[in-house]
């Protein structure tokens, strides 16, 4: 069955810390990958997103995610956060033949100052 | 562009009554979604329309959840009765088109509370 799992569920960082939230999925055939972030109140925003190419992938906000075919990871990454990356943050797949998004469960990050 | 819309941002009522949530589309976008976030399950989809046809409703938890879109610019998700079970916050989304490469684009929300 398709499916994404997010390892880590609750993650508290002091400011300037690195950060590295893991993604898994599991899918037959060429898939698509996100990283959705929701900020306390607000609506999801994509963060970045992977097709093909460069599995490098950088986004907004100094973010980045490595898709490796191998581990079927797409792990997200910043080097240094910020008290306002406080938020919830979902990976996310979808099969290139599909439409529908199926999400993790979802890391919500606490940045503490 | 003003993105997704929907109203209203939050929603109390009591169970039994009829809930009506509304969704506005990005305009030129033809894949329209609901999804609903809860804390047990996540984030899951509901309903996609593509040019305004339900494409897939097997996300639907039951008969008392029903959604439509009469037009492009305009869709519902009707629940009745409503039920205590059903609080949740209900996300609408819409893509330019269909299929895998194209990025859905998500509305604030609905925050629903059923007492």
């Amino acid at each position: 069955a398709q499916s994404v799992s997010q390892h880590n569920h609750h993650v508290i960082l002091s400011e300037a810390a690195s950060l590295e939230l893991g993604c898994n999925y599991s899918y037959g055939g060429t898939v698509n990958l996100f990283w959705y972030v929701q900020y306390p109140g607000q609506h999801l925003q994509l963060l970045l997103k992977y097709f093909s190419g460069d599995p490098l992938v950088k986004g907004i906000k100094g973010f980045e995610a490595e898709f490796i075919k191998s581990k079927f990871s797409f792990n997200l990454r910043k080097p240094s956060v910020q008290w306002s990356d406080t938020a919830e943050y979902f990976c996310a797949a979808l099969a290139a033949s599909g439409y529908a998004l199926n999400f993790g469960k979802g890391t919500s990050l606490l940045v503490t100052p | 562009d003003a993105g997704v819309i929907q109203s209203p941002r939050h929603e109390v009522t009591e169970m039994g009554q009829e809930v009506t949530l509304r969704c506005k589309p990005i305009s030129g976008h033809n894949s329209l979604f609901w999804y609903r976030q809860t804390m047990m399950r996540g984030l899951e989809l509901l309903i996609y329309f593509n040019n305004n046809v339900p494409i897939d409703d097997s996300g639907m938890p039951e008969d008392r959840f029903s959604a439509k879109m009469p037009n492009a610019s305009f869709s519902t998700l009707k629940i009745q009765p409503s039920e205590p079970r059903d609080s949740a916050v209900y996300f609408c989304a819409s893509s330019l088109g269909q299929g895998g490469h194209y990025e859905q684009y998500f509305g604030p929300g609905t925050r629903l509370t059923v007492t």
